[in-house]
């Protein structure tokens, strides 16, 4: 069964970092483009980033580029999103989500919120 | 960015109705456009993708249609299970964006 799993969401301040993982089972990780997709109750889903199942070439939103960073370890079947700088409008669930265009999988979430 | 408006923002039916819901893009998507059903507290599940392709284990009641700019999701046979919220999410052109939602109440 296809299974992802986010974690490393919670509180932080303005101007501070988080490190969300996702780690998958069930499926050959290193075939597969991953994203980050989050959502938000006033600005619905919003894809973040997209990485290649190789590693290379993160692609970003405007809202985050600069701020955010996209990784995989294809050998722990993970994949990262190191966010730095935040800002209180990045407060939303996180996903973790399979697909190259559109999301076949997805992981059940991860809240972070942004507040002093 | 592709603007995606869906319409109505929500929706109330009853068992056995069909519904359609639709979804605009500010510019063509060509056929690059998918739907997905989120229940409450649950992350999206995708039911269509490029346009018309039923997703693997969906329920055939669920369809979708449409080209460029505009595209509809048809539920033929309303179940209880179908109350949720649906997303269009347009493909074509980077950043992939997503309509607002539709809330469908049974």
């Amino acid at each position: 069964e296809v299974q992802l799993v986010e974690s490393g969401g919670g509180l932080a301040q303005p101007g501070g970092s988080l490190r969300l993982s996702c780690t998958a089972s069930g499926f050959t990780f290193d075939n597969f483009e991953m994203n980050w997709i989050r959502q938000t109750p006033g600005q619905g889903l919003e894809w973040v980033s997209n990485i290649s199942s190789s590693g290379s070439s993160p692609l970003y939103a405007d809202s985050v580029k600069g701020r955010f960073t996209t990784s995989r370890d294809n050998a722990k079947n993970s994949l990262f999103l190191q966010m730095n700088n935040l800002r209180a409008e990045d407060t939303a669930i996180y996903y973790c989500a399979t697909g190259a265009t559109y999301f076949q999988k997805w992981g059940q979430g991860t809240l972070v919120i942004v507040s002093s | 960015d592709i603007q995606m408006t869906q319409s109505p923002s929500t929706l109330s039916a009853s068992v056995g109705d069909r519904v359609t819901i639709t979804c605009r893009a500010s510019q063509s998507s060509r056929n690059w456009l998918a739907w997905y059903q989120q229940k409450p507290g649950k992350a999206p599940k995708v039911l269509i993708y490029q346009a018309s392709s039923l997703e693997s284990g969906v329920p055939s009641r669920f369809s979708g249609s449409g080209y460029g700019t505009e595209f509809t999701l048809t539920i033929s046979g309303l179940q209880p299970d179908d109350s949720a919220t649906y997303y269009c999410q347009q493909y074509n052109t980077f950043p992939w964006t997503f309509g607002q939602g539709t809330k469908v109440e049974i």
